[in-house]
């Protein structure tokens, strides 16, 4: 089945280093892969997303880039500030059952000024 | 704001009632979708529909579990005789469904927090 793995965190960074969060997956054919944040007590927002291999998805300085050949989906800004610390969930979903999503366990992300 | 939005935010019951859980979808999307979380874990996935059709359900959704989605718009999950493992968030998201594609952004709610004590 499909399944997402995530590093373990929590990640503690200094304000405007470098983040990589890394993310590899299982999947039979071709999913389409994302990362969602959830901040303190709220749900998940999309943050990015790629639907083909060698695709990058990108939004608010963050970057990730879908990998078919490593199955990986890693995560990276290249400089974090205080009010990216959130959990970050990488996910996948198929075009079989209904595009749910399968979620990895959560990165959780605390910069520190 | 034209978000999921999802009724109420907050529950606490005691154990052995019923709860049940409104969620408000995205007003074109046709997919609506269930997910349970827990403390320090990734959404899990419950139960999905297009349309009014429950199309999918996981092993996760017990027989105490039961999930609506009577005139393709909102839908309602109610758990019955409530036990303190049930005590969780459980989020509602929606999609607009494409054929054969998998990228399609799904929109999630902010969840309701469920306390079984």
């Amino acid at each position: 089945g499909n399944s997402v793995t995530q590093m373990e965190g929590p990640v503690t960074l200094s304000e405007e280093a470098f983040l990589t969060i890394n993310c590899t997956y299982t999947a039979t054919g071709y999913p389409s892969l994302f990362w969602y944040v959830q901040y303190p007590g709220e749900g998940l927002q999309l943050l990015l997303k790629a639907t083909k291999a060698d695709d990058k998805g990108s939004n608010k300085g963050f970057e990730a880039t879908y990998r078919k050949e490593t199955t990986s989906f890693h995560l990276e800004k290249g400089s974090v500030q205080v009010s990216d610390s959130a959990v970050y969930f990488c996910a996948l979903s198929h075009t079989g059952g209904g595009n749910k999503l399968t979620f990895g366990t959560g990165t959780q992300l605390k910069v520190e000024l | 704001d034209t978000g999921v939005s999802q009724d109420p935010r907050h529950k606490i019951t005691k154990r052995g009632q019923n709860v049940t859980f409104r969620c408000d979808p995205i007003s074109e999307h046709n997919r609506l979708y269930w997910y349970r979380q827990t403390l320090g874990q990734g959404p899990e996935f419950l139960t999905y529909f297009q349309n009014e059709a429950q199309l999918e359900k996981s092993r996760l959704l017990s027989d105490r579990f039961s999930a609506e989605r009577p005139k393709g718009s909102f839908s309602t999950l109610e758990i019955q005789r409530t036990e303190q493992g049930d005590s969780a968030m459980y989020l509602c998201a929606s999609s607009s469904a494409g054929p054969g594609y998998s990228g399609n952004t799904i929109y999630f709610g902010e969840g309701s927090w469920l306390t079984v004590v």
